[in-house]
């Protein structure tokens, strides 16, 4: 596989729900993101993580927790959310973490919280 | 502070037809980078070009290009003879130096309908 693969492509869960979506890259990049995109929303910025280190933490609730055990992978831990959670959940990545890089993204996940 | 504005929420056109969609930036860096990202149904995010605050020569990919002017703080795209797969949502997005965490603000996007 090339580029940046994201499973699963859909995912529906009820609030007390636990899951996990996964990221992987096949690119040999250093740096792995996690975003959200809402209806009507610019895309939003939820974790960082460069050499397997968070770097940033956007005020992200609780309820999601990331995890990057390499830095071809990329988990996000899901569990009692709420009906607004529901969005299309992007992981992407770059050469470095370094403002000038372009940032690579996978096809998403679909999430409907019910 | 960053930011990015896209002011045309959704444009409609005609295939054949030219198209140019807006991206008005604000930053205080010296040093950033502008970025225009395509997003078909699919969903995936397709980096379209990468411009560095020091080079303002506008550039041509084909049926693509852009302007980028600082006097104005805009970096406009334009699509040449529209084709119906040109029909996405696309992003402007901007980046700080170097030295700072790769952190992406995004527009909020157009979405461009090409008709056949």
């Amino acid at each position: 596989e090339t580029g940046v693969t994201q499973t699963p492509r859909h995912l529906v869960m009820g609030m007390t729900n636990k899951k996990s979506l996964k990221c992987e890259q096949h690119l040999g990049h250093n740096a792995m993101y996690w975003y959200k995109q809402s209806a009507k929303k610019p895309l939003e910025l939820m974790f960082v993580y460069s050499l397997e280190e968070r770097v940033e933490n956007n005020s992200v609730p609780s309820r999601f927790s990331p995890e990057c055990p390499n830095s071809s992978h990329l988990f996000l831990h899901l569990h009692t959310l709420q009906p607004e959670d529901s969005a299309l959940y992007l992981c992407a990545s770059s050469p470095t973490s370094g403002g000038a890089d372009e940032q690579f993204f996978g096809p998403g996940t679909r999430l409907t919280v019910l | 502070a960053q930011k990015v504005t896209q002011a045309q929420t959704e444009i409609s056109v005609v295939e054949k037809e030219d198209v140019t969609l807006d991206c008005v930036y604000e930053t205080r860096d010296t040093t950033y980078y502008l970025f225009w990202y395509k997003q078909p149904p699919s969903g995936e995010l397709v980096f379209l070009i990468r411009r560095n605050s020091f080079d303002e020569q506008n550039e041509i990919s084909g049926r693509y290009s852009w302007n980028f002017q600082k006097s104005t703080s805009s970096f406009n795209f334009t699509i040449t003879a529209s084709q119906v797969v040109d029909s996405a949502v696309y992003f402007c997005a901007l980046s700080g130096p170097v030295y700072n965490f790769n952190k992406f603000y995004f527009g909020s996007g157009t979405k461009l309908n090409v008709k056949p």
